[in-house]
């Protein structure tokens, strides 16, 4: 297990307001990933890092930003959030080939 | 366009009997297809995986194969037990696991007592 956690673990906001969701390794792995997971959707990737300032867009990018200024920390920012934006947002590493790890979950309600 | 799917949104399967979660895809550049399982309010926990090359791939009462010819995949689970119950994720990946993973939608798996 990759020692992954994500912060915070549950968060209310309301629309517009800017939200930032962090997750920290320990593993020092390469790769990071935001995912949410919507009923009916599966697990749709959101931003992924390659490597520390290198970053880029996954399929359901629109709204967010991201940033990765360590190895070990990718923060995922809502600028000004929306009730769509409403999720449980998961983070992933990986080391190479495979398998990814992901984190707790953070679960987002924007009201 | 959905790339990977579970058109399995729910399996209900009696204690010791066998599960089978079926997984299909349309991207013939997928190369490497891993099974995920989660819990409710946990992170999805990497459960098996197989390359092209292989066409099963055996880890406990874990067992995946795969059938490039028909792009599918199935996960059996022999024999199920309770604690099996969660959600299953089909996973696929280009260039020998190298590319983004793309995910199935999932199949939620009850195994009744």
């Amino acid at each position: 297990d990759a020692g992954i956690t994500q912060s915070p673990r549950h968060k209310v906001t309301e629309t517009g307001t800017p939200v930032t969701l962090r997750c920290h390794q320990t593993e020092n792995h390469r790769y990071m990933y935001w995912y949410r997971q919507d009923p009916g959707h599966g697990l749709r990737l959101i931003h992924y890092s390659y490597g520390v300032k290198d970053t880029d867009k996954g399929e359901v990018s629109d709204g967010y930003s991201v940033s990765r200024s360590k190895t070990e920390d990718f923060l995922l920012t809502l600028e000004s959030a929306t009730s769509s934006q409403t999720s449980v947002y998961f983070c992933a590493t990986q080391q190479g080939l495979g398998e990814q790890y992901f984190g707790p979950g953070t679960r987002l309600t924007v009201t | 366009d959905q790339q990977v799917k579970q058109n399995s949104p729910s399996l209900s399967v009696q204690e010791g009997r066998i599960s089978i979660l079926n997984c299909d895809y349309t991207n013939s550049m997928f190369d490497y297809f891993l099974w995920y399982k989660k819990y409710p309010a946990e992170g999805p926990t990497f459960l098996i995986s197989i390359s092209s090359i292989k066409d099963k791939n055996e880890d406990g009462r874990f067992t995946v194969f795969l059938n490039k010819s028909a792009k599918h995949l199935s996960l059996h689970i022999v024999p199920s037990q309770p604690g099996d119950s969660a959600v299953y994720f089909c996973a696929a990946s280009a260039q020998g696991g190298s590319e983004k993973l793309v995910f199935g939608k999932g199949t939620k798996l009850t195994v009744n007592p």
